[in-house]
């Protein structure tokens, strides 16, 4: 099985900083036809997940370019720059190899 | 505009079945692969399984942990996703997500999610 170690836990920032997420898989995630499915989401307290980023780096449709993707193989960042309010929630990674995700990272406003 | 929107959780008995739905649109139904996952209260979310679309004849995978107790269908002709489960245990209890996507493990669009509570 595919596992997906996120770290940190938790972090928190202040608002307008930068935090980084780390996700890594226990195998290589590129699939046989040489894309890599990793995915990003944010869920907000009381929500359902929302996707950020796919396919590593690709931002989903009306994401702020405030969030960033990157990585390959086995290891995968989420940046997010100048934090704003609304960012706080717990950060899931997604990996389409065996349909896993993350076990959350969850973000604070300080 | 797409919506996804559950129904069908609720309070079972171990050991009881339980059918959940998920009424789609705004979107060509048959064109996308659909998705259920579920999540307990505090946990990460768990992909439970997908039905293909049309051009890849709606066949189906499912995680493990759930193979053999849970079923996944679609019924294109009223945009309709469901996932029947049986056999149901306390470990089951989460609330459950249907989804589809844009590629692989890239999951768009959700729904607000059920409540399945598997309890005596």
């Amino acid at each position: 099985d595919v596992v997906m170690t996120q770290t940190p836990v938790s972090l928190s920032v202040s608002l307008g900083g930068q935090v980084s997420i780390s996700c890594r898989s226990s195998q290589s995630l590129v699939h046989n036809n040489g894309n890599t499915y990793l995915s990003w989401y944010l869920q907000k307290p009381g929500q359902s997940p929302q996707l950020l980023i796919y396919k590593v780096s690709n931002r989903f449709s009306g994401i702020s370019d405030r969030f960033s993707g990157s990585g390959s193989g086995t290891d995968f960042t989420l940046k997010i720059s100048r934090v704003e309010p609304d960012d706080l929630g717990v950060y899931y990674c997604g990996q389409g190899t065996q349909l896993t995700f993350g076990s959350g990272t969850k973000l604070e406003i300080k | 505009e797409v919506k996804l929107l559950e129904s069908g959780g609720g309070l079972v008995q171990p050991g009881g079945s339980m059918r959940l739905s998920c009424a789609a649109s705004g979107f060509t139904f048959t064109d996308f692969y659909m998705y259920w996952i579920r999540q307990p209260a505090g946990k990460a979310p768990e992909w439970l399984g997908f039905i293909r679309n049309k051009a890849n004849g709606y066949t189906t995978e499912y995680n493990p942990s759930v193979k053999g107790r849970f079923t996944i269908s679609r019924d294109n002709t009223q945009n309709m996703l469901y996932l029947q489960m049986n056999t149901l245990r306390a470990e089951d209890t989460a609330t459950y997500y249907c989804a589809t996507g844009i590629t692989i493990a890239a999951m768009a669009y959700w729904g607000q999610g059920t409540l399945v509570t598997v309890s005596s």
